[in-house]
């Protein structure tokens, strides 16, 4: 267990609508970080907050959209869903722990759009 | 762009030691080096970093040649449930684990 909790695990919606997903990082970590990852394929990071700031973007959609709340828990917003979008989506913390940069993976909600 | 480069898959037996090369010609002298493991619908997990020469922990060693252009992830006496991805990335703080390439599908056989 990583200490990263996401919610929900699966969703399962049609497109054009619209969904949220949520997360919550280790206790103490100030940074979260959202991925894309499609079946078979490496992770395509999608944006990354820092304290309630957004601190990098990678290949996010503009139907896609995501915040950080003062409490440090985040939710990534996709609208306007297409069948591409079914994938399995992670979020992640970070941290520096005895000198080395590790980020910790929750266990991931698997979106399928149909 | 990915900054890496390793194989896309490889095969052993359970007891073998496993070596995953990686490739980074363009490492940035304040750039990492650091190996995630990935099972099939769970997130990646941190297995070990280095900068330079070796490194081991408890599962795996990183060795680092001296001018850091590769780098290799040995896993030794593999077990059935080493199968699973391994992604290499290199870079410093904490910019570099935005950039993930395909990873190396790693299947251990009986």
């Amino acid at each position: 267990d990583s200490g990263v909790t996401q919610t929900p695990k699966h969703l399962i919606t049609a497109t054009g609508q619209r969904v949220t997903l949520r997360c919550s990082p280790r206790s103490g970590d100030l940074s979260v970080y959202w991925y894309q990852q499609s079946l078979d394929q490496g992770l395509q990071f999608l944006i990354q907050y820092y304290n309630g700031e957004e601190r990098a973007k990678g290949n996010i959609l503009e139907r896609f959209s995501a915040q950080q709340f003062p409490d440090l828990h985040s939710e990534l917003n996709l609208s306007s869903l297409e069948l591409g979008d079914s994938a399995l989506y992670f979020c992640a913390s970070s941290a520096r722990l005895a000198g080395v940069y590790e980020q910790f993976f929750g266990p991931g909600t698997r979106l399928t759009v149909l | 762009l990915a900054k890496t480069t390793q194989p896309i898959s490889m095969d052993s037996y359970e007891g073998q030691e496993v070596n995953i090369t990686c490739s980074h010609n363009n490492i940035a002298t304040n750039d990492y080096i650091t190996w995630y493991q990935q099972f099939p619908s769970q997130g990646p997990r941190f297995i070990i970093q280095g900068y330079k020469t070796k490194v081991t922990n408890e599962v795996a060693s990183l060795f680092i040649p001296a001018d850091r252009k590769s780098s290799t992830l040995s896993l030794p006496r593999v077990s059935l449930s080493d199968t699973a991805v391994y992604y290499c990335l290199v870079g410093a703080d904490s910019n570099y684990q935005l950039i993930w390439g395909a990873g190396t599908k790693l299947i251990i056989k009986p």
